[in-house]
């Protein structure tokens, strides 16, 4: 399974924009880069997901490198609800499998009021 | 209910019991996954149904793991002769599509596991 890297921990102050990294080098063409988020005591959430194009929705936007070896998640204003491990996956969909997840070890995100 | 459930949301065993550990997905959802989540770390994968037909076990640790999910829906994990290695939190997701690429997971809160 292809492999992405993440900065172990990230700070924020409240209702400012965070930018989440993520590196995945050894990216293949039917790779998917999705990002889920785990609040402290809960299962992991979905956040958004995304091919090529840069993707928006309610919650974030994703902005992909055009070599795909990149991506960035974007909270366009931090909330303290916000505060979270974000993890960041390449989903490949093999036969059978039902396109499982494997996650890293993410990004623990902290907010500042 | 709306999303996953899972049941119980704690449980205390001593080592060498047997556990169940249950888990109600989404009305509708063709897929379940089952994933474990140490202290400290992501979850990890254990197992995928599709209906009722378990199509990938790869990443259950050892044959005291045991899943089930006999009609399609509820399913079951049991581990066997538990170990102090076997705390964790053990997370559900379902998904409504059984490999299409926008098929986002939902998961439950996950039932934590204490092996004394």
């Amino acid at each position: 399974d292809a492999k992405t890297t993440q900065p172990n921990s990230m700070e924020s102050n409240e209702e400012e924009p965070v930018h989440l990294p993520c590196n995945h080098s050894t990216i293949s063409g039917t790779d998917y880069i999705h990002w889920y988020r785990q609040l402290p005591s809960q299962g992991p959430e979905y956040v958004i997901h995304g091919l090529t194009s840069n993707v928006n929705n309610r919650m974030a936007s994703l902005a992909i490198a055009e070599d795909r070896k990149s991506s960035t998640l974007i909270l366009h204003r931090a909330t303290l609800r916000d505060a979270a491990v974000y993890y960041c996956i390449l989903r490949r969909i093999v036969y059978n499998q039902g396109g499982k997840l494997i996650f890293g070890q993410g990004t623990e995100l902290s907010v500042k009021p | 209910g709306a999303g996953v459930s899972q049941s119980p949301r704690y449980k205390v065993a001593k080592r060498g019991q047997d556990v169940a550990l249950r888990c109600d997905p989404i009305s509708g959802h063709v897929s379940l996954f089952w994933y474990q989540q140490a202290l400290g770390q992501g979850p990890e994968f254990l197992t995928y149904f599709q209906n009722e037909a378990q199509l990938d076990k790869s990443g259950l640790p050892s044959d005291r793991f045991f899943a089930e999910r006999p009609e399609g829906s509820v399913s079951t994990l049991k581990i066997q002769r538990t170990q102090q290695e076997d705390s964790a939190v053990y997370l559900c997701a379902s998904s409504f599509r059984s490999g299409g690429n926008s098929g986002e997971l939902f998961f439950g809160e996950g039932s934590r596991l204490t092996v004394l």
